[in-house]
Formats: C-alpha cells, sequence, structure tokens
C-alpha cells in the first residue's frame, strides 16, 4: 500500500496562477484533510471531507477550494494564488471503526512558493 | 492563547538522557496525539491516547484528563530521536488542533 500520496512534491507558482494539489489515499479512509505548516505556526487545517462528496471549511479556507469527487482523492485548488499562500501543504486521511480510527495518516507534503 | 500549548519550544539533550516534552489543552478533547516530523518534513502519529498511559519502545505517552496535560518521554535518547514533536487534540467534531511542535536535538 502507498498510504497517502501527494502530487506535486514542489512548485513554483507566480502571483495569479491557478494550480490544483492532488492527495490520494489507498486505505479506503473516510475522512481526509488538508494542513498548511508554516514556520512558527502549528499544522492548520484549511478544508477537509467526512465522505465522497462533501467538503467543509477548516480554520484557514480563504483562497482555496476543494473537491472530493471519489473517495480515494481530495483536490485543493488555488484559484490566484499570493505570495501568502507560500507554505508546505499536508493532506492527511483516517478511517472509522479500526482499531486506532482516530490516528491520521500524513502524505509526505508539498512545498509551494508563490513569487 | 493557543487552545494547544507545548513546552519548550527547543530543546538540546546529550544522547541518553531522559526526555520530557510537556502539552497542554484548553478544549474538551476525545483523543490526545502526539506526532513526529522528520528533517525531512514526514509526519507520523507515535500515540493516541484519551486516558492513562501508552508506552512504544522507549517512548511513553502519559495524559491527565483532569489537568488537561499530556507528556511524551523517551527514555535513552539517541540522535535518531532528533525531529519535532507535536501535540494536538481532537474534539467531538471531525477536526484537529496542532500545538507548535517541540524541536529535539540529541547531541552524540
Amino acid at each position: 500500500n502507498a498510504g497517502v500520496t501527494q502530487t506535486p512534491k514542489f512548485r513554483v507558482l507566480k502571483t495569479g496562477q491557478s494550480m490544483t494539489l492532488l492527495c490520494a489515499q489507498d486505505m479506503n479512509h473516510e475522512y481526509m484533510y488538508w494542513y498548511r505548516q508554516d514556520p512558527g505556526m502549528g499544522l492548520r487545517l484549511i478544508h477537509y471531507s467526512v465522505g465522497e462528496g462533501t467538503t467543509a471549511k477548516g480554520e484557514v479556507p480563504d483562497g482555496y477550494n476543494v473537491s472530493r469527487l471519489k473517495k480515494q482523492n481530495f483536490l485543493l485548488g488555488l484559484e490566484s494564488a499570493a505570495p501568502s499562500q507560500t507554505s508546505v501543504y499536508f493532506c492527511a486521511s483516517r478511517g472509522l471503526g479500526q482499531r486506532r480510527y482516530n490516528e491520521q495518516f500524513f502524505g509526505p507534503g508539498t512545498r509551494l512558493t508563490v513569487l | 492563547k493557543n487552545e494547544v500549548e507545548q513546552s519548550p519550544q527547543n530543546l538540546t539533550a546529550q544522547e541518553g538522557e531522559f526526555i520530557t516534552i510537556n502539552c497542554s489543552y484548553s478544549v474538551g478533547i476525545s483523543a490526545l496525539h502526539w506526532l513526529q516530523q522528520h528533517p525531512g518534513g514526514g509526519i507520523v502519529s507515535l500515540f493516541m491516547l484519551s486516558s492513562g498511559k501508552k508506552k512504544h519502545g522507549r517512548l511513553i505517552a502519559t495524559i491527565n484528563i483532569q489537568e488537561k496535560h499530556s507528556s511524551l518521554h523517551i527514555t535513552a535518547s539517541h540522535p535518531r530521536d532528533s525531529a519535532v514533536y507535536i501535540c494536538a487534540a481532537s474534539g467531538r467534531d471531525d477536526k484537529i488542533i496542532f500545538g507548535k511542535g517541540t524541536r529535539l536535538h540529541i547531541l552524540p
């Protein structure tokens, strides 16, 4: 099993450009999350999904959109990138009904720079 | 005030020392998590606990629900333990709130 994968690993954008980050998990998890990690700050929740076709806002949703058309994929979109969105983005997933049902499994991260 | 506070922010110790990292939280929780982030950036879950104590190898995690406090201990620390350790609290909803992390550096 690959676990949680993220594409791409690195990206440099110019202000105003758009892009989509892809998160995929092969553990049949219901819950998926997008976080951003900035220096001196803890991981902050951008958006999350509790199942296929559902999404919800987290702590810092502005400037981002998400979609969960398939259970295994969770996409994070930046419509018009801004320098403030320079960050490392982590995707995570967790399942239900497992022995450690509340454990989150993290992807390797995407380092995004907006110039 | 952050809902999850960790101390210390940075910790340097000699190999073999007993390490303690503390976490206090102000929210009602269903579980408390300890995560490890390696210098390469990957994040792995170490423990999830809602009461008492858990042990895995040289790592021990404890939680006191009444005092809203948790500790992560590392016995016989080793340079490979050098990482950022993150405390996180999951509430009754579907979200997790993270602390800012403790950067641990073990000197050989």
